[in-house]
């Protein structure tokens, strides 16, 4: 089960855009809908903030969007905030043995 | 509100047995499968496994030989086994209501920090 491929760091600005890629391949994220995003801040537990590749679930700011196009999901953060520091990972059904896997993270970093 | 709560031994030695089990309040237990996560310091996250209503499992591959879950209706509990435990498997576990049908967590425990030395 190899993990998705983020990068391990984005930063911007507040009130900028930020992207964060997250890459599979064609028999696991390419050929699934069920991709998911989480934010996670240390010691605290990961909150979900994108499912289903484009569906934010309630309470979750409009400022979260998520895309994907083959086999690269991808999580905009429209209107940078302070708040918006921490780590974020994605997860996809997974196509060689378990459920899901998850990407190796990316840290949020506001400058 | 679903609310899931855990608890386990936070300190194992080498080669023990790590234990955890998470307790689901509210909601309907029946509608989802349960899993297990885990943080290790300094890494992403990576998934353990999962368990339905009726003890059906799925692991991840790279833990299947050492992980067991189980769980019990009746009372709203699972558990995770994990045998033979390394410096490696020191981690935040974290235990999550998965739904299913689209293969996300939404509910997570508070998390467990397990030390292994």
């Amino acid at each position: 089960q190899s993990a998705l491929t983020q990068p391990a760091s984005v930063s911007g600005s507040p009130g900028q855009s930020i992207t964060i890629s997250c890459t599979g391949t064609s028999d696991d994220l390419g050929s699934s809908h069920f991709v998911s995003w989480y934010q996670y801040y240390q010691g605290t537990p990961p909150q979900l903030i994108i499912y289903e590749v484009t569906q934010r679930p309630s309470g979750i700011s409009h400022r979260f969007s998520g895309s994907k196009s083959g086999n690269t999901a991808s999580l905009t953060i429209s209107g940078l905030q302070a708040e918006d520091e921490g780590d974020y990972f994605c997860c996809s059904k997974a196509n060689d043995g378990g459920f899901v896997v998850f990407g190796g993270g990316t840290k949020v970093t506001v400058l | 509100q679903v609310q899931l709560q855990q608890w386990g031994a936070g300190r194992l030695k080498p080669s023990e047995t790590l234990s955890l089990t998470c307790s689901i309040s509210g909601g309907n237990f029946n509608a989802f499968y349960w899993s297990w996560i885990r943080q290790s310091p300094g890494k992403g996250l990576e998934y353990i496994g999962t368990v339905d209503r009726d003890g059906r499992s799925d692991y991840n591959p790279s833990l299947k030989s050492r992980v067991t879950m189980s769980v019990n209706r009746y009372t709203k509990r699972f558990s995770l086994n994990l045998s033979s435990v390394t410096a490696a498997d020191g981690a935040v576990y974290f235990c999550a209501r998965l739904l299913y049908t689209s293969y996300y967590m939404d509910v997570w425990g508070k998390g467990i920090t397990v030390t292994v030395s």
